[in-house]
């Protein structure tokens, strides 16, 4: 199991969009639409901010949107703010009951 | 509230048990896939190992395979992850979330658990 490539950090300034992707195979994130992405500030606990691709739980604001091309996930943040600063991970159903992380992305807000 | 506090974290030397605890409140885990991830210092988070609503399917990251057992009591609204032939990379603060079987959509606090002689 090899985790899903992501880059190590991408920046922003306050209002701009950024795109964060995360790389996987066929078999993973090309396979299904079981992707998530989550938020995680120092020193807290990961929160969901979409699932299932492109959908936004409750309370997480429309800013953040995901999407999907061949074996490439995206999640972008538009209206960047200062408190979006943080480190962000995928996560995609990878088959055989099995479920993968990405290595993660600081995002710097500028 | 939804709240999941984990629990049993510790030091333990290299080929030791410890079993891992997540106990739930404002909402009941019998309605909900659980997961266990971890993330070591400093590291990325990993996903480790999740069960079904009424624990009759459970699944494992291949680094944690036979070695790690997941289970929950519903009655207790508490889930555990028991683990043993710890190694030290095993080493990582512990998370539980409460979900679906792709997704986590909250997570407790975590706990430590360290592996070193």
């Amino acid at each position: 199991q090899s985790a899903l490539t992501q880059p190590r950090s991408v920046s922003g300034s306050p209002g701009q969009s950024v795109t964060i992707s995360c790389t996987g195979t066929s078999s993973d994130v090309g396979a299904y639409n079981y992707v998530s992405w989550y938020q995680q500030h120092p020193g807290k606990a990961p929160k969901l901010m979409i699932y299932d691709v492109s959908e936004r739980p409750s309370g997480v604001p429309d800013r953040f949107s995901g999407s999907k091309s061949g074996n490439t996930a995206s999640l972008t943040i538009s209206g960047l703010q200062a408190e979006d600063e943080a480190d962000y991970y995928c996560c995609s159903y990878a088959g055989r009951y099995l479920l993968m992380f990405g290595g993660g992305t600081k995002l710097t807000v500028l | 509230e939804v709240q999941l506090v984990e629990s049993g974290g510790d030091l333990v030397q290299p080929g030791g048990s410890m079993r891992l605890s997540c106990a739930a409140s404002g909402f009941t885990i019998s309605g909900y896939w659980m997961h266990w991830v971890r993330q070591a210092p400093g590291k990325g988070l990993v996903w480790v190992s999740r069960i079904n609503s009424d624990g009759s399917s459970t699944s494992y990251a291949d680094s944690v395979k036979g070695r790690f057992t997941i289970s929950r009591d519903n009655a207790k609204n508490t889930l555990y992850l028991q683990m043993n032939s710890l190694r030290a990379e095993d080493t990582a603060v512990y998370y539980c979330a409460r979900g679906k079987s792709t997704t986590g959509d909250s997570w407790g606090q975590g706990t430590l658990v360290t592996v070193s002689s």
